[in-house]
C-alpha cells in the first residue's frame, strides 16, 4: 500500500523567513495530496491541496509543488508568522471521489519572533 | 463544505468497557473514515464506512476490536470494545467534500483515556 515519508520533523524558522516540508510518496497511481495544519488541541484543518494534474499551487503565503517523477511534494510558506506555528501533516490518496486518506508522519514548525 | 459534529469530545473509561463515538454530519456525504492519533503521532486510517455495506478496515484494525456503523449518509459511529490502556488515543471521524472536491473535513475529535 501507500506509504507517505515527511521531512523534517520538527523545523524552526525566525519570523519572516520561509518554511519548506518535504513528503515522499510511494504508489505512482496517487492523484491526490493535501497538506493539514492542526494547532494544539485541535483538529487537523486543510490548508492546501494539489491534484497530480498540477505541478504548482499558491494561496497566498503557502504554496504546493508537486514532482510526479520523482514522487515527492513539498510545502512552501513564506513570511512565516508566529500563528503559522503548528504541526503539519501532508498526505496522498488516489482514485476517484473520495479515498482514504495515508498521512505523513508530520512536522513541528516553531516561529521565533 | 458540511459541518462535522463528534461527540463525545473527551472520555475517561475503565479497562475492558466500550465506548461508542459518534459522528454527524449536516449533509449526505458518500464515505466517512475513522482514525486514530497516538499521541504526539500522525494520524492512522482505522475504517472506511460506507452506507449500506461493511466497513473496510486497514491492516491491524479488526472489526471485534472497532465495531463501526453506517445507518445512512450522514452518520456513523465508531465503538472501542474492550478497552485497554493502550486505545488511549485521540479518535477522528473524516468526510471527503463528494466527486468533484476532495478536501477533507474532520471531527473535532474524542480523546479517550483508558484507566
Amino acid at each position: 500500500g501507500e506509504n507517505v515519508e515527511q521531512h523534517p520533523s520538527t523545523l524552526s524558522v525566525q519570523e519572516g523567513d520561509s518554511a519548506v516540508i518535504k513528503c515522499t510518496y510511494s504508489d505512482s497511481a496517487s492523484n491526490y495530496f493535501p497538506w493539514y495544519k492542526q494547532e494544539l488541541g485541535k483538529r487537523p484543518q486543510l490548508i492546501i491541496d494539489i491534484r497530480s494534474n498540477v505541478g504548482e499551487k499558491k494561496d497566498q503565503r503557502i504554496a504546493v509543488t508537486l514532482n510526479k517523477t520523482a514522487k515527492h511534494f513539498s510545502l512552501h510558506i513564506t513570511e512565516t508568522q508566529p500563528e503559522d506555528s503548528a504541526v503539519y501533516f501532508c498526505a496522498a490518496s488516489k482514485g476517484q471521489g473520495a479515498q482514504k486518506l495515508v498521512f505523513g508522519q508530520g512536522t513541528r514548525l516553531t516561529i521565533n519572533p | 463544505s458540511a459541518v462535522i459534529s463528534q461527540k463525545p469530545s473527551r472520555d475517561i473509561c475503565q479497562r475492558g468497557t466500550s465506548l461508542t463515538i459518534q459522528c454527524q454530519v449536516d449533509s449526505q456525504v458518500t464515505m466517512m473514515f475513522w482514525y486514530r492519533q497516538q499521541p504526539g503521532q500522525s494520524l492512522t486510517l482505522i475504517a472506511t464506512a460506507n452506507q449500506g455495506s461493511e466497513a473496510t478496515y486497514e491492516s491491524g484494525f479488526v472489526i471485534d476490536k472497532f465495531p463501526i456503523s453506517r445507518p445512512n449518509l450522514t452518520f456513523s459511529t465508531l465503538t472501542v470494545s474492550n478497552m485497554s490502556p493502550e486505545d488511549s488515543s485521540i479518535y477522528l471521524c473524516s468526510y471527503a467534500g463528494g466527486q468533484l472536491n476532495y478536501g477533507y473535513t474532520f471531527g473535532s475529535g474524542t480523546r479517550l483515556t483508558v484507566v
